[in-house]
């Protein structure tokens, strides 16, 4: 079945530090959705990417839908304290939008 | 902004029990999800639910769970003799149409004991 790949699985920064995180899959994705999570919480949705090759910003944030449909990238500039949680990336499972499937996550550390 | 809703935000119960997890969806979507996460793991789909039916479900949403959309605003997920290992934290999600994104509420803790 579709799996999504999440590295790295951990990160420890400086605050204000940039940070990039990735998702890749073995096989092809229509929609990329980022998420963020803090602890106790629920998925808070920080970027979608619905066209190959799109480049998304929100705020500090800034995602991409790789060219190849296997793969996206998140990036966090200028980290501050409160970027600290868990970044997932989640898609459609295959044959079916909305049913979706999730990475392992990337758990973010910023030292201030 | 809207936003989904679930209530209780924790609920403890007794093994055999019958628990109903609650979520008020935003209100212009139509359609409906539930997913589970264990402590540590990572978010896995249970049901999704379109035009009061069930849509697609996964081979956790077995016959001890059910969904239900009792009136215009509420979304239920009910698991009727709950097993140990039903804890984790439940969550309700809605999506304005059947592909993108989908919003998920704060969720529900569970506790089976």
């Amino acid at each position: 079945g579709q799996q999504l790949n999440q590295s790295p699985q951990s990160m420890f920064i400086q605050e204000g530090e940039d940070v990039s995180m990735n998702c890749t899959s073995s096989s092809i994705f229509n929609t990329w959705l980022w998420y963020k999570q803090d602890p106790g919480e629920g998925p808070v949705l920080l970027i979608a990417l619905y066209k190959a090759g799109e480049l998304t910003s929100n705020g500090r944030l800034t995602a991409q839908f790789g060219i190849t449909r296997k793969d996206s990238f998140l990036n966090i500039s200028a980290s501050i304290p409160s970027d600290v949680g868990i970044y997932f990336c989640a898609g459609p499972y295959a044959g079916n939008n909305r049913k979706l499937i999730w990475g392992l996550g990337t758990s973010l550390a910023v030292n201030p | 902004e809207p936003e989904v809703t679930q209530t209780p935000s924790h609920q403890v119960t007794q093994m055999g029990q019958e628990v109903i997890l609650r979520c008020v969806p935003i209100s212009n979507h139509l359609y409906f999800y539930w997913y589970r996460q264990i402590l540590g793991q990572k978010v896995e789909f249970l049901v999704s639910f379109y035009n009061n039916e069930i849509s697609e479900k996964s081979e956790i949403f077995d016959d001890q769970f059910s969904v239900e959309r009792p009136d215009g605003s509420n979304f239920t997920l009910k698991i009727r003799s709950t097993k140990l290992e039903d804890s984790a934290m439940y969550f309700c999600a809605s999506s304005e149409g059947g592909t993108g994104a989908q919003y998920f509420g704060p969720g529900t803790r569970l506790l089976v004991l």
